[in-house]
């Protein structure tokens, strides 16, 4: 089953605000991802995140790799319509093996 | 298109029948995942491959799943005997690289059992 808490299930948001979503684990992973993926299709690699205490920016979107390598957050600025969609962390015990994502953030952008 | 590619896109079967899924990977990526994914909730990992070997298989994949990378390329899912439960999305990835943990995509194959 999941090991990750992936918090908020869902967020209602004005087009121009800033989101941010996080992520907990009970177990220490030494890669955090966060995909984001749209109906019907698969995810698609937002970030990653390879170092504790490793902040990351990808335009607007901004993740970091918690200190205790239990958790990890992602933060969207400025947010528009096509942001909305179902975001998910995922963290890696060792380099390529497998993926324990979170249960999802849904995102609604209201123009 | 280099992206992961999964093939079919849709699949209606009735129950009972036996469907197979396949997978072809990002050009030069050795190591090739299956995940599932039902409605609400995130992937699940199945199993995966580094080149032709299968390293690791989930609980999750019961004795009617089989799966094969036969040449290090590309990648087949079968699921013998379908239940209405293995009505999901599933998802192929692959990765290139042994020190960074990225994973890429496809798709998804959307399977429905009725």
């Amino acid at each position: 089953g999941q090991q990750l808490n992936q918090s908020p299930q869902s967020m209602f948001i004005q087009e121009g605000e800033d989101v941010s979503m996080n992520c907990t684990s009970s177990s220490i992973f030494n890669t955090w991802l966060w995909y984001k993926q749209d109906p019907g299709e698969g995810p698609v690699l937002l970030i990653a995140l390879y170092k504790a205490g490793e902040l990351t920016s990808n335009g607007r979107l901004t993740a970091q790799f918690g200190i205790t390598r239990k958790d990890s957050f992602l933060n969207i600025s400025a947010s528009i319509p096509s942001d909305v969609g179902i975001y998910f962390c995922a963290g890696q015990i060792d380099s390529g093996s497998r993926l324990t994502f979170g249960e999802g953030t849904q995102l609604t952008v209201n123009p | 298109d280099t992206g992961v590619s999964q093939d079919p896109r849709h699949k209606i079967t009735k129950r009972g029948q036996n469907v197979t899924f396949r997978c072809d990977p990002i050009s030069e990526h050795n190591r090739l995942y299956w995940y599932r994914q039902t409605l609400g909730q995130g992937p699940e990992f199945l199993t995966y491959f580094q080149n032709e070997a299968q390293l690791e298989k989930s609980r999750l994949l019961s004795d009617r799943f089989s799966a094969e990378r036969p040449k290090g390329s590309f990648s087949t899912l079968e699921i013998q005997r379908t239940e209405q439960g293995d009505s999901a999305m599933y998802l192929c990835a692959s990765s290139k690289h042994r020190d960074r943990g990225e994973a890429f995509f496809g798709q998804g194959t959307r399977l429905t059992v009725v």
